[in-house]
């Protein structure tokens, strides 16, 4: 089974210019996620969501980050304008279980994408 | 305070050794709670989930305190490949949201 794929795998960017991430996760999981982790640091949730609808995007830094899940499969993460302490690796994870149906489903992470803004 | 609190280490132990991480959340209304083992440079993986009556997987042993409201990984039997961080998370019921510790990094050495 084909794992959640992502891209690009690195950026460097400049500060204040833009950046968009892709996420395809694995084939039937409902429910998607996007992480921000700082090195040293554990994943912190950026926005979560269910098919194509948003669950959760209370940490997500709107006046500069976007995210979208069209059509309820592949998502975008953009950042723009980018700034030094954005510099992280952005995780995208995917699960089976729809959100307040159930308990917590594994959830599986892709390989990420280290970005670094100068 | 933090919602998930862990001892980042480094734990430093010889192949062999028997190691223990401790991990305390905030939030009494978590339900779910799990290890995750991250390798250097790599994403997540589900260790295992943690029950209340305690649970085993092999070397690994999980144990949940609810009334202090803390959660341990043992792992007996160190190996090498054993080096990694290990994040404890944790969940609320109804939510499909994870929050994640800081990690514990642990080094196995020869």
């Amino acid at each position: 089974e084909a794992g959640v794929a992502q891209s690009p795998r690195y950026k460097i960017i400049e500060k204040r210019q833009s950046v968009a991430f892709w996420c395809n996760p694995i084939s039937g999981h409902a429910t998607l996620y996007w992480y921000q982790q700082i090195l040293g640091q554990g994943p912190k949730l950026l926005i979560q969501f269910q098919n194509n609808g948003v669950v959760d995007d209370s940490q997500l830094p709107k006046d500069r980050f976007s995210a979208e899940r069209l059509k309820g499969v592949d998502s975008t993460l953009k950042i723009q304008p980018a700034k030094l302490e954005d510099s992280a690796v952005y995780l995208c994870a995917s699960s089976l279980v729809i959100p307040g149906l159930a308990g917590p489903d594994t959830q599986y992470f892709g390989p990420g994408t280290r970005l670094t803004v100068l | 305070r933090k919602e998930v609190e862990q001892d980042p280490g480094p734990f430093n132990v010889p192949e062999g050794a028997t190691v223990a991480f401790n991990c305390t959340y905030s939030n009494s209304a978590s339900q779910s709670f799990f290890w995750y083992r991250q390798d250097c440079r790599k994403e997540p993986k589900l260790l295992m989930s943690v029950y209340s009556s305690g649970n085993e997987d092999g070397r690994f042993t999980a144990q949940l305190n609810r009334a202090s409201q803390y959660i341990s990984l043992l792992i007996r039997d160190s190996k090498l490949s054993d080096s990694a961080t290990y994040l404890c998370v944790v969940n609320k019921k109804g939510f499909q949201k994870l929050v994640f510790g800081t990690g514990t990094r642990l080094l196995v050495s020869p």
